[in-house]
């Protein structure tokens, strides 16, 4: 079967680093996703990852491990409007997303 | 990145009526377009599959007679909750994947109350 797993809650302080871990199993992978959901929005798209590897964007990073089926997001100088869900999606060979249930990141001062 | 807006963004309609929601690629022309409704602390659930100029893929357990979908044209697809029950109550999220489909952008979500 498809599955996606991920920590359900996480607390980090401010100003530190924080790593969110996902590993999954799909039928075919296009890529794996990460996204950020704050309470009573739509997601908004973080990275994208496809071949193995480290991804970085500013203050976010992305890993991809295919054969291991692993994946994590690296948020570093963390602030308080970080505070929010992530999500973890992998991409199967239909092209369609199949979705962790989240991450509830908790900054605290 | 692209836009996509949805709409309305909250409605609250009564038991027994119908309500459309309708997505919009606003800058870029979807072929597929995805329905979602996520409940409160949960994640995403694929509801069906939007397919330009041909009928929606739907996920197992979801009635396609209960949630018709229309995808008329390259930048707008519709979902009409039919004969809405307080057990239709949920955050329904569109969104449209880029060509290549490396990236999905996501409507800003509506969040239907059915008293």
């Amino acid at each position: 079967g498809q599955n996606i797993d991920q920590p359900t809650e996480m607390t980090a302080t401010e100003g530190a680093i924080v790593q969110i871990n996902c590993t999954y199993q799909t039928s075919g992978f296009n890529g794996l996703f990460w996204y950020q959901q704050h309470a009573g929005e739509a997601p908004t798209f973080l990275s994208y990852n496809v071949l193995d590897g480290l991804e970085e964007k500013g203050r976010f990073s992305s890993f991809l491990s295919r054969s291991k089926g692993y994946s994590y997001l690296l948020l570093k100088e963390l602030q308080m409007k970080d505070s929010a869900s992530y999500l973890c999606a992998s991409m199967d060979s239909n092209y369609q997303l199949i979705w962790g249930a989240g991450t509830k990141l908790i900054i605290k001062p | 990145g692209a836009v996509v807006s949805q709409h309305p963004s909250r409605v609250i309609c009564k038991s027994g009526t119908s309500v459309k929601i309708e997505c919009r690629s606003l800058d870029f022309q979807a072929t597929t377009m995805f329905w979602y409704r996520q409940f409160p602390k949960k994640s995403l659930m694929l509801m069906a599959t939007s397919n330009e100029g041909s009928k929606a893929t739907y996920e197992q357990g979801v009635e396609k007679d209960k949630f018709l979908i229309n995808h008329a044209s390259l930048t707008l697809s519709t979902l009409t909750v039919t004969s809405a029950h307080p057990e239709d109550s949920s955050f329904y999220i569109c969104s449209a994947p880029t060509r290549a489909y490396n990236e999905q952008f996501f409507g800003p979500g509506t969040r239907l109350t059915v008293l």
